[in-house]
């Protein structure tokens, strides 16, 4: 069973501050790597891909991909209060199959 | 939301009884999937389709049906409804396969009694 993991939180982060969001993966073969943000009650929303090991950023984010260690992260600068939202880690595995992460739920502190 | 729409938008059925949500996009794309979201499970696929008349099942099949007759519309029929149903659905969207680059509509939540 190819499994995506993620602490479920919440992470309380100081606003301001960077916050670190981790997850894992089963499946050495996974090529494909993104990171969703769902703020409650709504839909879930595309914020990063990345697809090779090293680092990808976009604005105030940064993913980080480690293959060999099948681990990805999501940085977040400057925390503010609007970042507050679960973060759902997923992963297109190697027989095609795609995987999500029960979530992390990020509480930035004013 | 990317040019999608899902009706209804909040259903209360009573089991045993048919639903059918409906998927509609603007965008011409080809892929084309329904998911549920339930608390400590995630999101899982139900279904998905990667053109006309062309589905799959995935990880949580088992009790849904699905149909795409045309490019834009995606329907997914739960034959004969359960409380174990009850969940919010999200259809999704996206221009090629291999990729989760996704994007999702707004939800329908449903309550089987």
């Amino acid at each position: 069973q190819k499994e995506v993991e993620q602490n479920s939180g919440p992470l309380s982060v100081p606003e301001g501050a960077i916050a670190s969001l981790n997850c894992t993966y089963s499946d050495r073969g996974s090529q494909s790597f993104f990171w969703y943000r769902q703020y409650s009650g709504k839909s879930p929303e595309l914020i990063m891909s990345i697809y090779s090991n090293g680092d990808k950023e976009d604005g105030r984010f940064t993913a980080q991909l480690n293959k060999a260690s099948q681990y990805v992260s999501l940085l977040i600068r400057d925390s503010q209060p609007s970042d507050s939202a679960t973060y759902l880690c997923a992963v297109y595995s190697s027989d095609d199959k795609i995987i999500f992460g029960k979530g992390t739920r990020l509480h930035i502190l004013p | 939301d990317a040019g999608i729409t899902q009706s209804p938008r909040h259903k209360v059925t009573e089991t045993g009884t048919p639903v059918t949500l409906r998927c509609h996009q603007t965008e011409n794309h080809r892929y084309m999937y329904w998911y549920r979201q339930d608390p400590g499970h995630g999101l899982r696929l139900i279904h998905y389709s990667y053109g006309v008349k062309d589905t799959d099942k995935g990880e949580v099949s088992d009790g849904y049906s699905v149909s795409r007759s045309k490019t834009e519309d995606f329907l997914l029929t739960l034959e004969s409804a359960t409380s174990s149903q009850t969940s919010v659905y999200f259809c999704a969207i996206s221009e090629s396969a291999g990729t989760l680059e996704q994007y999702f509509g707004p939800g329908t939540r449903l309550t089987v009694t």
